[in-house]
C-alpha cells in the first residue's frame, strides 16, 4: 500500500481558508488521491479525489502538484463543522480497499 | 440520500463469545468492506466482499472472523470467539462499481470484556 505523509494537526480560525498538506512521493502513475474525513464518532466521509488535474467540489478543492508527489486539499472557509481528522489515502484502481494513515486533526477555532 | 446502516450502534459483550455486527450497504452497491479503529488509532482494512466471495483480506482477518450476505441486503461479520483485543469500533463500506468512491456506516462500537 502506497504510502502518504500529513501533518499530525493543523489549526484554522473559523471562515478562514485551510489548506491541509499531504507528501506521497512513491505514488505510482495509476493511483488515484482520495481525501476522506472522519468527524468525532462518526465513520469516515468522502470528501474529494483526484488523479492528475485540479478538483472542485461543493466541500473542497484539491490541488495536485505537477510531479503528483503532493497535493492540497483546500477549504475555502472552515467552520465548526469542519473539525475533524482528514485522510489523503491513495488507491490503485486494481484494488478497492483503502488503506488509511494517522491523518491531519484540524481544529477550527471560533 | 442514501446511506449505509449499521447495528447495533454499540455491543458489549464477554471474552470467548460469538458476536455478530450488521451491515445494510446502499441497495444498489455491489462491493462491501469491513474496517476497524481501535480507539485512538487509525482506521484498517479488514476484508472485502465481492459476488458473495471474499476478493481481498488483511493480515487481521483471522479465522476468527467471517463474513456473509445471508439475504439480498444485509451484510455480516462474525466473530467466532472475541478477544479484548477485538474492542473497537467497526465500519462497514460499499461502493456500486470497482473504482468509485467508498461509502462509510455510522460503525458500530464494540467492547470485549
Amino acid at each position: 500500500d502506497a504510502k502518504t505523509t500529513q501533518p499530525n494537526s493543523m489549526e484554522s480560525n473559523e471562515e478562514e481558508p485551510v489548506h491541509l498538506p499531504c507528501n506521497h512521493s512513491t505514488i505510482s502513475g495509476t493511483d488515484y488521491i482520495h481525501w476522506y474525513r472522519q468527524l468525532p464518532s462518526q465513520g469516515p466521509e468522502y470528501v474529494i479525489h483526484g488523479l492528475t488535474s485540479n478538483v472542485n467540489n461543493r466541500m473542497a478543492s484539491l490541488a495536485i502538484a505537477e510531479d503528483r508527489k503532493s497535493s492540497t486539499l483546500i477549504l475555502h472557509r472552515a467552520t465548526l463543522r469542519d473539525a475533524a481528522v482528514y485522510y489523503c489515502i491513495l488507491r490503485d484502481p486494481r484494488g478497492n480497499q483503502f488503506y488509511f494513515g494517522t491523518g491531519t486533526s484540524l481544529t477550527v477555532i471560533p | 440520500e442514501p446511506e449505509v446502516t449499521q447495528t447495533p450502534s454499540h455491543q458489549v459483550t464477554q471474552m470467548g463469545q460469538e458476536v455478530i455486527l450488521r451491515c445494510v450497504p446502499i441497495s444498489n452497491h455491489l462491493y462491501f468492506y469491513w474496517y476497524r479503529q481501535i480507539l485512538g488509532q487509525k482506521v484498517e482494512f479488514l476484508v472485502s466482499f465481492y459476488n458473495n466471495e471474499i476478493s481481498e483480506k488483511s493480515e487481521i482477518f483471522d479465522d476468527q472472523f467471517s463474513v456473509e450476505r445471508p439475504d439480498g441486503s444485509n451484510f455480516t461479520l462474525k466473530i467466532r470467539s472475541t478477544k479484548l483485543e477485538d474492542s473497537a469500533m467497526y465500519f462497514c463500506a460499499s461502493i456500486k462499481l470497482e473504482g468509485e468512491t467508498q461509502y462509510f456506516g455510522p460503525g458500530t462500537r464494540l467492547l470485549v470484556l
